[in-house]
């Protein structure tokens, strides 16, 4: 089946705009979860969500930084007023649920903030 | 906080040798420790993983192991091959299924 997928796969925008970024993760996973990656770094959370609970936001670097997830699927991570130090890959990745499950990660959206 | 620490940043072996990649975690209510392998401009895709019951598992080449009381996990590679050669990442989570990783290494097997 079809796995996570992320759009856009590239994203160029000037410093001070908003941006969307998109996933869509494997058909019914419940737990989904954001990344970021700066090039050669690790993988750094931000947020994750599972099922109908509140999301836990503990790792949003700033109130720049939201995040939504409609009907349990579809989640949006935006970035408002972007900054250069946003620019990274924003990785998403869902499971079956928390606890020992495996993530499956999308593709990653690359942002460059210019 | 939570935090993985995961060493060494960097490891160059010969074909054919062992590799080991060590992490430790700070929050001992970690219970799941998943290994990712993430290769140039590819997503990270899971290797192997152990739970807080286990002390050791293998799957043919890979091995990894946990040390609850010392809050340390290992991965072991034997009989390494060029195609091993990836960014490996080690990873801590808890029941509530957030998950931390480690810095990652950067593992080269040289032909």
């Amino acid at each position: 089946g079809a796995g996570v997928s992320q759009s856009p796969s590239n994203k160029v925008t000037e410093k001070g705009k908003d941006v969307e970024l998109r996933c869509d993760p494997i058909s019914g996973h419940t737990a989904l979860y954001w990344y970021r990656q700066s090039l050669g770094q690790g993988l750094e959370f931000l947020i994750y969500f599972q099922g109908n609970s509140a999301p836990d936001k503990s790792g949003l670097p700033s109130d720049r930084f939201s995040a939504e997830r409609t009907g349990g699927s579809v989640s949006t991570l935006t970035i408002q007023r972007t900054q250069q130090e946003d620019s990274a890959v924003y990785l998403c990745a869902s499971s079956s649920s928390t606890g020992f499950y495996e993530q499956y990660f999308g593709p990653g959206t690359r942002l460059t903030v210019t | 906080g939570e935090n993985v620490e995961q060493h060494p940043s960097t490891l160059s072996v010969q074909e054919g040798d062992s590799a080991v990649i060590k992490c430790t975690y700070s929050d001992s209510a970690s219970n799941y420790f998943p290994w990712y392998k993430q290769e140039l401009g590819k997503r990270p895709q899971l290797i192997i993983d152990i739970r807080s019951n286990v002390g050791e598992k293998k799957d043919q080449r890979i091995a990894v192991t946990l040390n609850k009381t010392a809050k340390h996990f290992s991965l072991h590679i034997t009989e390494t091959q060029p195609e091993d050669s990836a960014v490996y990442f080690c990873a801590a989570q808890n029941q509530g299924g957030k998950l931390i990783f480690g810095q990652g290494t950067e593992l080269s097997v040289k032909p």
